[in-house]
């Protein structure tokens, strides 16, 4: 079945520092990816998505570029800020009447001033 | 910008009990999910609903589950005889259609079983 595997947490970093959050998955065909937020008492926010390989999205200043040959979509950050503190989730679905998410554990991020 | 909304925030119930959570979608959204997600552990699809019928359902919603859209605004889950094992936070999420649309999520419901 499908399944997205993201890095192990949490992460700690200095205010300016560059993100890097690992995910990559497991499926067939060609899924959609995303990147989900959830900030501290919050629901979960879409932060970007990319819908075939090669597209890069982007939001907020971060990005992510679906990789069919590594099957990955890592998410990037230049330049992290405190309000960037989160829980950040990968996912993806296929376009398609059933379709539903398949989520990662999903990473708490900290960011210290 | 709308919003899915959830009520409550926070339901605390005896094992055994029935509960509902309540959902209220985004106005013009036309397929509804719920997942849980159990501390700790990843985020998981419990079903989808389109057009007064369930769409697909996994293996976690089982026959204690239920879901419902009473009316033209909100969108309940049900759980028939609660279990310490269903205590999670739940998220309502609603979609325009199935294409490339994402789905937007409420800020959930922290279900505990006591």
């Amino acid at each position: 079945g499908n399944s997205v595997t993201q890095m192990e947490g949490p992460v700690t970093l200095s205010e300016e520092a560059f993100l890097t959050i690992n995910c990559t998955y497991t499926a067939t065909g060609y899924p959609s990816l995303f990147w989900y937020v959830q900030y501290p008492g919050e629901g979960l926010q879409l932060l970007l998505k990319a819908t075939k390989a090669d597209d890069k999205g982007s939001n907020k200043g971060f990005e992510a570029t679906y990789r069919k040959e590594t099957t990955s979509f890592h998410l990037e950050k230049g330049s992290v800020q405190v309000s960037d503190s989160a829980v950040y989730f990968c996912a993806l679905n296929y376009t398609g009447a059933n379709s539903k998410l398949t989520f990662g554990k999903g990473i708490t991020l900290s960011v210290r001033p | 910008e709308p919003e899915v909304t959830q009520t409550p925030s926070h339901q605390v119930t005896q094992m055994g009990q029935e509960v509902i959570l309540r959902c209220v979608p985004i106005s013009n959204h036309l397929y509804f999910y719920w997942y849980r997600q159990i501390l700790g552990q990843k985020v998981e699809f419990l079903v989808s609903f389109y057009n007064n019928e369930i769409s697909e359902k996994s293996e976690i919603f089982d026959d204690q589950f239920s879901v419902e859209r009473p009316d033209g605004s909100n969108f309940t889950l049900k759980i028939r005889s609660t279990k310490l094992e269903d205590s999670a936070m739940y998220f309502c999420a609603s979609s325009y259609d199935y294409s490339n649309q994402p789905q937007h999520f409420g800020d959930g419901t922290r279900l505990s079983i006591l």
